[in-house]
C-alpha cells in the first residue's frame, strides 16, 4: 500500500465548477500536509498547508481529517488556469523530507 | 519566497558518461538539501537526504556510489549520477528546507526547477 493515495484522475470539469479531491495517508505518525501543485514538466509548488481545523485561501480550501486519516482540497469556480496536477504531501515525525502522492490531474476547460 | 536554482535545466548525454547537477539555494542556507526523480506520470520518489558537512542518507534500492551527492556548502548541493544509462532519464528536482522560516521537523520545502536527463 502506498504512503499516500490520490486518485490520478483525471478530473475534467468545466469553468466555473467546483471540484474536490481526496487523498488518504497510511501513517498516523504524519505531523505536517500539505497541497502542491504541479505544472507538466516543471517543479512542484506549495499551493497551501492544512492545519488541522482547515484553511482556505481564496478560492481554496483544505481539510484534514486525522481520526479518518485524510485530507481534502475544495476548488470553486475553477478557472483554465487552475489546469494541473495535484500533489498531496506529508511529512512525518523524524524525517524531514517529505512523502508525495502521485498525484491528481485536473483539465478545466471552457 | 525561497529561491532554489538547479543546473543544468536539461541535459543529454550519451550512456556512460557522467551528469553533475548542482542545486543552490539563493536567498538562504540550507543545513539540508532532499533530491528527488520523477519519471513521467509518476510521483516525486525521494532518492537522498543531503547534510552539509556529513554523508548523504540515500533511500532503500538508491545506489549510493551511481547517485553522487556532496553538499559542500549552506547553499550548494550536487549530484551526480555516474555512468549514466537509458533507465536513468528521467527529471531530477532538489528541494530545499529554510529552518528560517518555521521549525519543526517537516517544513515548507522550496523546489528547484528540475533538471530533465534524457540519456541515450
Amino acid at each position: 500500500r502506498k504512503e499516500v493515495e490520490q486518485d490520478p484522475g483525471p478530473f475534467n470539469v468545466p469553468e466555473g465548477a467546483t471540484v474536490a479531491f481526496n487523498c488518504t495517508y497510511s501513517n498516523s505518525a504524519s505531523q505536517s500536509f500539505f497541497w502542491y501543485r504541479q505544472d507538466c514538466r516543471k517543479e512542484p509548488k506549495l499551493l497551501m498547508s492544512v492545519y488541522s481545523s482547515g484553511n482556505e485561501d481564496g478560492r481554496f480550501t483544505a481539510q484534514l481529517n486525522r481520526a479518518s486519516q485524510y485530507i481534502s482540497l475544495l476548488i470553486r469556480d475553477s478557472k483554465l488556469s487552475d489546469s494541473a496536477t495535484y500533489l498531496c504531501v506529508v511529512g512525518y515525525t523524524g524525517r524531514r523530507a517529505l512523502t508525495f502522492g502521485s498525484g491528481t490531474r485536473l483539465q478545466v476547460q471552457p | 519566497g525561497a529561491v532554489v536554482s538547479q543546473h543544468p535545466s536539461w541535459v543529454i548525454c550519451k550512456s556512460g558518461t557522467s551528469v553533475k547537477i548542482e542545486c543552490r539555494s539563493l536567498d538562504f542556507q540550507a543545513t539540508t538539501m532532499f533530491w528527488y526523480r520523477q519519471f513521467p506520470k509518476q510521483s516525486l520518489m525521494l532518492m537522498a537526504t543531503s547534510n552539509e558537512g556529513s554523508k548523504a542518507t540515500y533511500e532503500q534500492g538508491v545506489e549510493k556510489d551511481k547517485f553522487l551527492i556532496n553538499h559542500a556548502s549552506l547553499t550548494l548541493s550536487t549530484l551526480t549520477v555516474t555512468s549514466a544509462h537509458p533507465e536513468d532519464s528521467s527529471f531530477y528536482i532538489c528541494s530545499a528546507r529554510n529552518p528560517g522560516l518555521a521549525g519543526g521537523l517537516s517544513d515548507t520545502q522550496y523546489f528547484g526547477p528540475g533538471t530533465r536527463l534524457t540519456v541515450l
